[in-house]
């Protein structure tokens, strides 16, 4: 298993440019997320979804938008990229479950985004 | 909502000693999760350690425990004979039940010094 993989894992953007963020898992995983991180702030979670055809608001939703069209894949669009959008951004997958059981959260390697 | 509060920002500690990051969290519920990951420079989110509300008994991985106080809602991570390649930030999450998402806190930097 590639486990979960993100692609670019570096870009530059001009303010106003927009731009998705690919997230892909190879798991079977009905879970997954995207967060970012910021200096001093942690992970903020921005979109996750529960299965296909299913997604949430986190934390920090605006000026991002994601679909799941299948259990693969989750992309995070940036509209129209901001100087405030600056991040790291980390997408993560994990089964679904229910009553007591825990599952393992796995995170990609991560996309460090600059935008000017 | 809930919130969790790491109030050590950097810390440090001799290779082969022992060092204790600190984590509060604030909630209203009782079933809930709570996990240590691991970042390394290499930017990759390793988790560490978790442990289930409902279980008394501390979690343990090796040279890494937890001690959960759940009355004061607090959850610190233990890291026994410190080895350079703990050098990290740390961050201390919680999940309220098993659907709910992670909330992190804002993350220790610990540097191991040799």
């Amino acid at each position: 298993n590639a486990g979960v993989t993100q692609t670019p894992k570096f870009q530059v953007l001009k303010t106003g440019q927009s731009m998705t963020l690919q997230c892909a898992q190879d798991m079977n995983h009905e879970y997954m997320s995207w967060y970012r991180q910021d200096p001093g702030m942690g992970l903020r979670l921005i979109h996750y979804s529960v299965g296909a055809g299913i997604t949430d608001q986190g934390e920090v939703p605006n000026g991002y938008n994601v679909s799941r069209s299948t259990t693969e894949d989750f992309p995070l669009r940036l509209l129209s990229a901001a100087p405030s959008q600056t991040s790291v951004y980390f997408c993560a997958s994990s089964y679904s479950t229910s009553g007591t059981a825990i599952r393992k959260q796995y995170f990609g390697p991560g996309t460090r985004l600059t935008v000017t | 909502a809930q919130t969790v509060t790491q109030s050590q920002p950097e810390m440090s500690v001799q290779e082969a000693e022992t060092v204790t990051l600190s984590c509060t969290y604030d909630t209203s519920e009782n079933n809930y999760y709570l996990f240590w990951y691991k970042q390394p420079p290499s930017r990759q989110m390793i988790l560490v350690i978790r442990q289930e509300a409902y279980k008394q008994q501390n979690a343990t991985e090796n040279r890494f425990s937890v001690n959960f106080q759940k009355a004061a809602k607090s959850f610190s991570l233990k890291i026994s004979d410190s080895q350079l390649g703990d050098t990290a930030m740390y961050f201390c999450a919680f999940k309220m039940g098993s659907q709910g998402n992670l909330i992190f806190g804002k993350g220790t930097k610990l540097s191991v010094k040799p």
